[in-house]
């Protein structure tokens, strides 16, 4: 059982380029998150899906994109990468249902240069 | 316009004795409490949780306390030990209209000193 798989565990990319970070949960989770975690700050939600086909901006979406069109995946695309994106990008699940706990990813480590 | 605090970034503590991590937070509507661990270039791992009908959870060494009205939640590690020195996150989550949502404070960093 391997929980929340995210790949690639870092990456550096140059001002405009784009890419898409991956994250795959094995848990059957309805709910999935992305978070990003800047330096001394907490965790801050940038979009979220509550089922396949289902997404909604969360705190920070700005420049940001998702898409889920399997219960497995939830893919984070970022477009036109600007030096305000370098951060550590979380991928959370958690089962459908109040009071649960979600379950994180390893994180992937993103500087824009 | 944090709604959950951790007001303290960071804490030592001698390992043996109690170390107690706050968290504060604004939003009434808030009703389930959760501490999360975490290490370098890790993901956060769950640790406890406490609904909010609820005033103190307990796991092992580690016991949660919710005071609704102050909005204030402590964790208590005792004893504490080397390998509980991380950062812990206090997350606290409120239902809406699409489901379940985590909001998390900042994080204070607990180093256990041998």
């Amino acid at each position: 059982n391997a929980g929340v798989t995210q790949t690639p565990k870092f990456r550096i990319l140059k001002i405009g380029q784009s890419m898409t970070l991956q994250c795959t949960q094995d848990m059957n989770h309805n709910y999935m998150y992305w978070y990003r975690q800047d330096p001394g700050m907490g965790l801050k939600l940038i979009y979220y899906s509550v089922g396949a086909g289902i997404t909604d901006k969360g705190e920070v979406p700005n420049g940001y994109n998702v898409s889920r069109s399997t219960t497995e995946d939830f893919p984070l695309r970022l477009e036109l990468a600007a030096p305000s994106q370098t951060s550590v990008y979380f991928c959370a699940s958690s089962y459908k249902g109040r009071g649960t706990e979600a379950f994180f990813g390893q994180g992937t480590r993103l500087t824009v240069v | 316009d944090q709604q959950v605090k951790q007001n303290s970034p960071s804490l030592s503590v001698q390992e043996g004795r109690i170390s107690i991590l706050n968290c504060d937070y604004t939003n009434s509507m808030f009703d389930y409490f959760l501490w999360y661990k975490k290490y370098p270039a890790e993901g956060p791992t769950f640790l406890i949780s406490i609904s909010s009908i609820k005033d103190k959870n307990e796991d092992g060494r580690f016991t949660v306390f919710l005071n609704k009205s102050a909005k204030h939640l402590s964790l208590h590690i005792v004893p504490s030990q080397p390998g509980d020195s991380a950062v812990y996150f206090c997350a606290a989550s409120a239902w809406d209209n699409y489901g379940q949502n985590f909001v998390f404070g900042p994080g204070t960093r607990l180093s256990v000193l041998p």
